[in-house]
């Protein structure tokens, strides 16, 4: 299973971007690359993903490089809402891969008032 | 109207005992999962159903028996239960095995193996 390399830990200030970085050397041509973060005492859930382009949406941008051995998760505007384990998860989209996703440690984002 | 529901949310029991979480999705998804969530953190995968079989299962020990009786419905059965087995243990679904559709969790099952 291809792997993800993430800082254990940032801290934001409230109303300040936040870019979480991550890499993925390994990355397969099949690998989407999906972020997923988790609020304390609750299951994770899905932010975005994306394969080569760049993606936005309501919660998120996604910036993937060119070689696409690294991505940047960016909030745009932290809220102390924001404050959760965000992990960044390679998922190959061949179905007889079970659609599993394989979680790493994640990033612990802390967001200061 | 919850998307992914576990039950229950807690559950408190002693060694050797035998437990059941059931886990049921409203979304109309085909794939259904089981995570492990350890002490130190880390999501681990279970299984995988997809329509009622068995796709994926991780070197998990014979104790753990999951059930689909349909496809909104996954339940784990834990036989002989141990120490190590205390977890927050988490269903998801999906709606296909494949592809880059999004997975929805539950709010997750802590087990306490005394």
């Amino acid at each position: 299973d291809a792997k993800t390399t993430q800082p254990n830990s940032m801290e934001s200030n409230e109303e300040e971007p936040v870019h979480l970085p991550c890499n993925h050397s390994t990355i397969s041509g099949t690998d989407y690359i999906h972020w997923y973060r988790q609020l304390p005492s609750q299951g994770p859930e899905y932010v975005i993903h994306g394969l080569t382009s760049n993606v936005n949406n309501r919660m998120a941008s996604l910036a993937i490089a060119e070689d696409r051995k690294s991505s940047t998760l960016i909030l745009h505007r932290a809220t102390l809402r924001d404050a959760a384990v965000y992990y960044c998860i390679l998922r190959d989209y061949n179905y007889n891969q079970g659609g599993k996703l394989i979680f790493g440690q994640g990033t612990e984002l802390s967001v200061k008032p | 109207d919850t998307a992914v529901s576990q039950t229950p949310k807690y559950l408190v029991t002693q060694m050797g005992n035998d437990k059941s979480i059931k886990c049921e999705q409203n979304l109309g998804h085909d794939t259904m999962y089981w995570y492990k969530q350890d002490s130190k953190k880390f999501l681990k995968i279970m299984f995988s159903y997809n329509n009622k079989e068995l796709i994926i299962n991780e070197t998990v020990p014979n104790r753990f028996s999951p059930k689909s009786p349909d496809k909104a419905h996954l339940n784990l059965h834990i036989n002989s239960l141990e120490l190590g087995d205390s977890a927050v243990y988490f269903c998801a679904s999906s709606q296909t095995s494949g592809g880059t559709g999004e997975l929805f969790f539950g709010e997750g099952s802590r087990l306490t193996v005394l």
